[in-house]
């Protein structure tokens, strides 16, 4: 079946460390995604990358960083440089680099101790 | 800067009273709109993309339908398993931009 993948489901981190969370799709798309979504809010841009060994910050990726060294895989670390990490994360693809429809995976629940 | 804005942000309906949801956009110039699906905890799933005025898309009980200021997902006879978010998104015609979304309509279907 293909699809998106992310793991864990979720993860708790403490004050100060790196996390890592970890996104894979078999859809052979060429862009690939992160969103932070909050409580009550939308989803807001960390990063996205449109080809291999390329991404482009978005609204938000101060405290964030990600690496692109293949294309099903778009892994996003969360810095202790973030203030407030705690929130669900969502990887997504698109076929044609940005354009169209995007395609979301299950989510990661971060949670700071 | 593009912007997209949904109402209400919750909505209460019985099973079967029809209604509709409504995504405002101000984008410069728009290459596609797209609705999705999202059940708590869980990712958004696609529903939906409209790409000029008039266009209409149906699935099921879902029907989306697109002027040039505005988007309305219509709900008919809606049932207590059409609860979720709904959320919508633009696409600028304007350099290579990802999607911008709105913050969702909740609904919830009481049977």
């Amino acid at each position: 079946d293909g699809g998106i993948t992310q793991s864990p489901k979720y993860l708790f981190r403490k004050e100060g460390q790196n996390v890592t969370l970890s996104c894979e799709q078999n859809l052979n798309h060429d862009a690939m995604y992160w969103y932070r979504q909050d409580p009550g809010q939308g989803l807001r841009l960390i990063y996205y990358s449109q080809i291999v060994n390329d991404f482009q910050k978005g609204d938000i990726a101060e405290g964030y960083s990600v690496s692109r060294e293949k294309k099903e895989s778009f892994p996003l670390t969360v810095t202790s440089a973030q203030k407030n990490p705690t929130a669900f994360y969502l990887c997504a693809s698109s076929l044609a680099g940005v354009l169209g429809e995007q395609f979301f995976g299950p989510g990661t629940r971060l949670t700071v101790l | 800067e593009d912007q997209v804005t949904q109402s209400p942000e919750a909505l209460r309906l019985q099973e079967g009273e029809s209604s509709s949801l409504n995504c405002s956009y101000t984008v410069s110039g728009l290459r596609g709109l797209f609705w999705y699906r999202q059940d708590p905890g869980k990712g958004p799933e696609f529903l939906f993309t409209l790409y000029s005025a008039g266009e209409e898309k149906e699935k099921e009980r879902l029907k989306a339908t697109l002027t040039k200021k505005e988007s309305f997902l219509h709900i008919t006879a809606p049932k207590p398993e059409d609860s979720a978010t709904y959320l919508c998104a633009v696409q600028a015609t304007s350099g290579n931009t990802p999607l911008v979304f709105g913050k969702g309509t909740r609904l919830s279907v009481i049977a």
